[in-house]
């Protein structure tokens, strides 16, 4: 069974820095990885999606990489700003027609 | 993308009743799921909804307890029956859009349940 684990938990740092959030798995058989977003009492908001033959995606200051065969992908946001401020889930997909496993998320903070 | 409205919003229930939550999509798409999150938690996989056939649930969940319905391509329908405080959550629809290689999957804003 596919497991997801999310590092750090919980993340506070002043606005500007650059952080590397962290997520691993424990099947390598993926089909893709998506990080989303989720703000207090919201829904997700989908950031990145990376395809199992992809190695990164990027979208204004973030990045995310993916390195399939260790079951490990690393979410990059340049330039931390307050509204950055939220919940960053790691998912994967065993298959097109697969739902999703999740990771715990960071839940993270940025300070003005 | 996809835009994906979930009614209600958040209810509060009585325990022992039923609460059906509704997901409609703006477009087609190939797949829909359901997902539920605890306090503090993250995203459990219910079911996928199967259009015009039974939902398929993932282990722990069962149809007596959150019968779905997908009667199109573009909405879906799940009812958490006979409630406790347990299944006090947020639950969320999602939906899958496959094209060509690219598998991507979008959410709705999620169905905040109290049951007291």
């Amino acid at each position: 069974k596919q497991e997801v684990t999310q590092i750090p938990a919980a993340l506070s740092v002043p606005e500007g820095e650059n952080l590397v959030l962290n997520c691993s798995f424990t099947d390598s058989a993926i089909y893709n990885l998506q990080w989303f977003r989720q703000d207090p009492g919201k829904g997700l908001t989908s950031l990145l999606l990376i395809q199992s033959s992809q190695r990164e995606q990027t979208s204004g200051r973030l990045n995310a990489s993916l390195d399939k065969s260790s079951g490990r992908s690393t979410l990059y946001i340049a330039a931390s700003q307050p509204g950055d401020s939220a919940t960053y889930l790691c998912a994967v997909s065993g298959g097109g027609a697969d739902g999703l496993t999740f990771g715990k998320g960071t839940h993270l903070i940025i300070q003005p | 993308s996809a835009v994906i409205s979930q009614k209600p919003s958040r209810d509060i229930c009585q325990r022992g009743t039923s609460l059906t939550i509704q997901c409609q999509v703006d477009s087609q798409v190939t797949m829909m799921f359901w997902y539920r999150q605890q306090p503090g938690q993250s995203l459990t996989l219910i079911a996928t909804a199967n259009q015009g056939s039974e939902a398929t649930y993932e282990s722990g969940f069962v149809i007596d307890k959150f019968p779905i319905s997908r009667p199109n391509l573009t909405f879906s329908t799940l009812t958490v029956s006979n409630m406790s405080p347990e299944d006090s959550s947020i639950y969320l629809c999602s939906a899958v859009r496959i094209t060509g290689y690219k598998t991507e999957a979008f959410f709705g804003q999620g169905t905040r349940l109290t049951v007291v």
